[in-house]
């Protein structure tokens, strides 16, 4: 069993579409984390939020704790931000628990 | 600089040998993180540590050990390495309650 679900695992748009990705989580939490992997294998952390709503640039990120739900949402894609886009949760006992990612590729 | 450094950045070994993996940072953060990522699967903890004094065992650590010899340095060592011990590992450092920076990674492949 996954405490962390992330859905689609693939997803490819056209340049200029509207994305989202999203996650679920099914432990509690104290707060998630959106990643993203590069094609070269390196990881940033694009946000952390724990409640709400975070914007930066072209990418905003939402969260919905009594859902336990989370989206990240891409607009005016551009085939830079072709990459996987992992959603995390750090548990309230500090453990972290990580989504198998969502594959993004934007064709130009 | 990089804040997160990992050495080396590709290994290939033989089953049976020693392998460390070595981690630094300068980004002075307490915690430090060793997790494995293989395909189709999400990135598993195998270890982590919140201080110099601190050591505690991840959801995958049979098999690995680790050392923290200073709040830079996080070490991650494969006694005796197996085929299924093939990945990509990555150090990550935090602070309490913030993000994680992620090292660029390690691919290790053990025949």
């Amino acid at each position: 069993k996954n405490e962390v679900e992330q859905s689609p695992q693939n997803l490819t748009a056209q340049e200029g579409e509207f994305i989202t990705i999203n996650c679920s989580y099914s432990v509690g939490i104290s707060a998630l984390h959106w990643l993203q992997q590069h094609p070269g294998g390196g990881i940033v952390s694009l946000f952390m939020l724990s409640s709400g709503k975070k914007k930066h640039g072209r990418l905003i990120a939402t969260i919905n704790i009594q859902e336990k739900h989370s989206s990240l949402h891409i607009t005016a894609s551009h085939p830079r931000d072709s990459a996987v886009y992992i959603c995390a949760v750090r548990g309230t006992g500090n453990q972290f628990y990580f989504g198998t990612g969502t594959s993004l590729t934007v064709i130009p | 600089d990089a804040d997160v450094t990992q050495t080396p950045r590709n290994r290939i070994t033989k089953t049976g040998k020693r392998i460390m993996l070595e981690c630094s940072q300068t980004k002075g953060h307490d915690r430090m993180y060793w997790y494995r990522q293989d395909p189709g699967l999400g990135l598993r903890l195998i270890y982590y540590s919140f201080d110099v004094k601190d050591i505690n065992k991840g959801e995958i650590s049979d098999g690995y050990s680790v050392s923290r010899q200073a709040q830079a340095k996080f070490s991650l060592s494969l006694e005796s390495a197996i085929p299924n011990q093939t990945a990509l590992y990555f150090c990550a450092t935090s602070d309490f309650g913030n993000e994680q920076y992620f090292g660029p990674g390690t691919r290790l492949t053990v025949t």
